[in-house]
């Protein structure tokens, strides 16, 4: 089944403890993103990747890293996390358009941050 | 800079009246138009996209949107709302050779009996 996949759904942490949540797809996507939504905000994007060792910040990359090894991975890092970074966060895969721009996303399921 | 509106943030229709969800973009060159609906706890799944052509374009479940340069819309449509068409729909737009995306902030629909 063609899907992409997040760990954990759910994390409770602390401040400054680093965090990785992973991202993982199985359609041999050259494209993800991760975005987080908060309320009355929508989507909006942290990170994308075009490709393997190609990242790029989005809209709102501070306080995140990421790191794409390989084509199927996209692990999101928190390396100090902070209660502002509490939200709701979904990543996202797609090929890419023959006009070079993304395509239709496919997004996960969500993990919900919850930073103390 | 980039920006996608959604002006309502939530609409309240009866079951079989009509629905149009209205999305506005600001920028300049062609954009690539994305309606996208989030039913609670799940993830975003696609309606329907417009990359270029017939500016009337079909999605799945009956929806449809119509793009229109001049004003720089995407509205998104359906004859007759189902119970099941509640949800938080996400209008996007990406750019040619820009790849990253803006989402709306969302308009949820409540649909009553």
């Amino acid at each position: 089944e063609a899907q992409v996949t997040q760990n954990p759904r759910y994390l409770i942490t602390v401040t400054g403890k680093k965090l990785t949540v992973t991202c993982s797809q199985n359609m041999n996507h050259e494209y993800m993103s991760w975005y987080r939504q908060d309320p009355g905000l929508g989507l909006r994007q942290i990170y994308y990747s075009m490709n393997v060792e190609v990242t790029d910040k989005g809209d709102v990359p501070e306080g995140y890293k990421v790191s794409r090894k390989e084509k199927r991975n996209f692990p999101l890092i928190l390396e100090s996390p902070s209660p502002n970074q509490t939200s709701l966060y979904f990543c996202a895969s797609s090929f890419t358009s023959l006009a070079g721009g993304t395509d239709t996303q496919y997004f996960g399921p969500g993990t919900r941050l919850t930073v103390l | 800079a980039q920006s996608v509106t959604q002006p309502d943030i939530h609409i309240t229709v009866s079951e079989g009246a009509s629905l149009e969800l209205r999305c506005n973009y600001s920028y300049g060159a062609t954009p690539y138009l994305f309606w996208y609906v989030q039913s609670p706890g799940q993830g975003l799944q696609l309606l329907l996209k417009y990359f270029s052509g017939d500016t009337l374009v079909q999605g799945i479940k009956g929806f449809e949107a119509e793009f229109k340069r001049s004003q720089s819309s995407f509205n998104l449509r359906k004859p007759s709302v189902h119970w099941s068409d509640a949800a938080e729909y996400f209008c996007a737009v990406g750019y040619h050779n820009n790849n990253d995306m803006r989402f709306g902030a969302g308009t949820r629909l409540t649909v009553k009996p």
